[in-house]
């Protein structure tokens, strides 16, 4: 049972556009959700965080949305660069489990030139 | 800045071999994680542990077994490799603690890991 999923395996930009991954949840209990980076060949990166307390949490180009209400989280980059080109993970949370992440299936992002 | 090492990149080893795969973390961390990514199946956590000698299976531990004898240091051991265990496998690791921000794990380069 995928308690975090990502329903787009992939998705391509133009360089300067906004870029949207989604990602969506089942389990209300989750508080924290957490996006990740990896390149081809390296272990993932961590990107932003937000708190389930919170809605939007903003860092640089890159900004995560949360609707608890609609248990759904989105990471917008703006503007998009052929350097962001990378698999995105997003990951949820709970607390008291000790630190342990769901991760979702990931969406590869192209950024076009 | 967090390392996180693995000891292989690249990994080739024959049906029936006992595989060992080695995780360092040097930031005195708590938690240590083994991961498998697959392409459309994400990361999916096979074991972890939270302390030395201590281990808690994850979502797919079966085939899997880990050993964790000193805090910096957790493996991950195929008893005997099959084809399905073709991956790549994943460390990482995090602090221990109440804060949220305590989440965020760190990880390793991985290992792709080829079994024939």
């Amino acid at each position: 049972d995928q308690q975090v999923k990502q329903n787009s395996p992939s998705l391509s930009v133009q360089e300067g556009r906004i870029s949207i991954l989604n990602c969506d949840y089942t389990n209300s209990m989750f508080d924290y959700f957490l996006w990740y980076k990896k390149y081809p060949a390296e272990g993932p990166t961590f990107l932003i965080s937000i708190s389930s307390i919170k809605d939007k949490n903003e860092d640089g180009r890159f900004t995560v949305f949360l609707n608890k209400s609609a248990k759904h989280l989105s990471l917008h980059i703006v503007p998009s660069q052929p350097g962001d080109s990378a698999v995105y993970f997003c990951a949820a949370s709970r607390n008291n489990q000790g630190g342990k992440l769901i991760f979702g299936q990931g969406t590869e992002l192209s950024v076009k030139p | 800045d967090v390392k996180v090492t693995q000891s292989s990149r690249y990994l080739v080893k024959r049906t029936g071999e006992k595989v060992f795969l080695e995780c360092v973390q040097d930031m005195d961390h708590e938690n240590m994680f083994w991961y498998r990514q697959d392409p459309g199946l994400g990361l999916r956590l096979i074991y972890f542990s939270y302390d030395v000698k201590m281990k808690e299976k994850g979502d797919i531990p079966e085939g899997y077994s880990v050993s964790r004898e000193k805090k910096e240091r957790f493996s991950l051991i195929l008893e005997s490799a099959s084809t399905n265990q073709t991956s790549m496998y994943l460390c990482a690791s995090s602090l221990w603690g109440g804060s949220p921000s305590y989440n965020e794990q760190f990880f390793g380069p991985g290992t792709r890991l080829t079994v024939l």
